[in-house]
């Protein structure tokens, strides 16, 4: 069935470090895979997102990378800072039944703390 | 940026209430939906709410438990009914403005069942 392990569960460095998240998914016909950090008291937030025709997306100090064959991708954050500190979620899209949208399953979380 | 917001924030209610919260986006959208996240936990799609007809439910979720409106493109409501303390957990709606799969969420509501 559809499933989204995501590893870490916690994740702790020093600000500066770098982080990385990383998820694999069931599902080879998934095709969209979005990141989100969710800050306390907060809803999600999109940070970043990759389909399944590219390898790799930046965004200043994000990027997301995927792999298609081993079905994983991954969340890297460079020169942490502790604004950052926050639990990240990453999700995929699974199309069940053929129908033109799919249903979003989500990972279990990181909680990433920076230290300063 | 289209802003979304829900209604109310918080609450605290009794068992074997109803809340009906609501989720408020300031610009036509295709796709809304309802999750549920339950204390430290990730979050789970309750159903899709469809504008003009019924919601599509997701296994584990009931339209007695949690019915669901959509009477237009920039509003919809969800009922958790018939409450009991297994109901306390943050409920997020979520919107696809443009049909391509990315959702944003709104500020989540916040439910503590006594």
């Amino acid at each position: 069935g559809e499933n989204v392990e995501q590893h870490p569960s916690t994740l702790s460095v020093q600000e500066g470090d770098s982080a990385v998240i990383k998820c694999t998914y069931s599902d080879s016909a998934s095709n969209y895979f979005p990141w989100y950090k969710q800050e306390l008291g907060k809803g999600p937030q999109l940070i970043i997102d990759i389909r399944s025709n590219v390898g790799e997306k930046k965004d200043q100090r994000i990027a997301v990378t995927l792999n298609k064959t081993a079905k994983h991708f991954s969340l890297h954050i460079t020169e942490t800072q502790p604004e950052d500190s926050a639990v990240y979620f990453c999700a995929a899209i699974f199309n069940a039944g053929g129908t033109s949208y799919g249903k979003l399953t989500f990972g279990q979380g990181t909680i990433l703390t920076v230290h300063p | 940026s289209a802003v979304i917001s829900q209604k109310p924030s918080r609450d605290i209610c009794q068992r074997g209430t109803s809340l009906t919260i609501q989720c408020q986006v300031d610009s036509q959208v295709t796709m809304m939906f309802w999750y549920r996240q339950q204390p430290g936990q990730s979050l789970t799609l309750i159903a899709t709410a469809n504008q003009g007809s019924e919601a599509t439910y997701e296994s584990g979720f009931v339209i007695d438990k949690f019915p669901i409106s959509r009477p237009n493109l920039t509003f919809s409501t969800l009922t958790v009914s018939n409450m009991s303390p297994e109901d306390s957990s943050i409920y997020l709606c979520s919107v696809d403005f443009w049909g391509m799969n990315e959702q944003y969420f709104g500020p989540g509501t916040r439910l503590t069942v006594t």
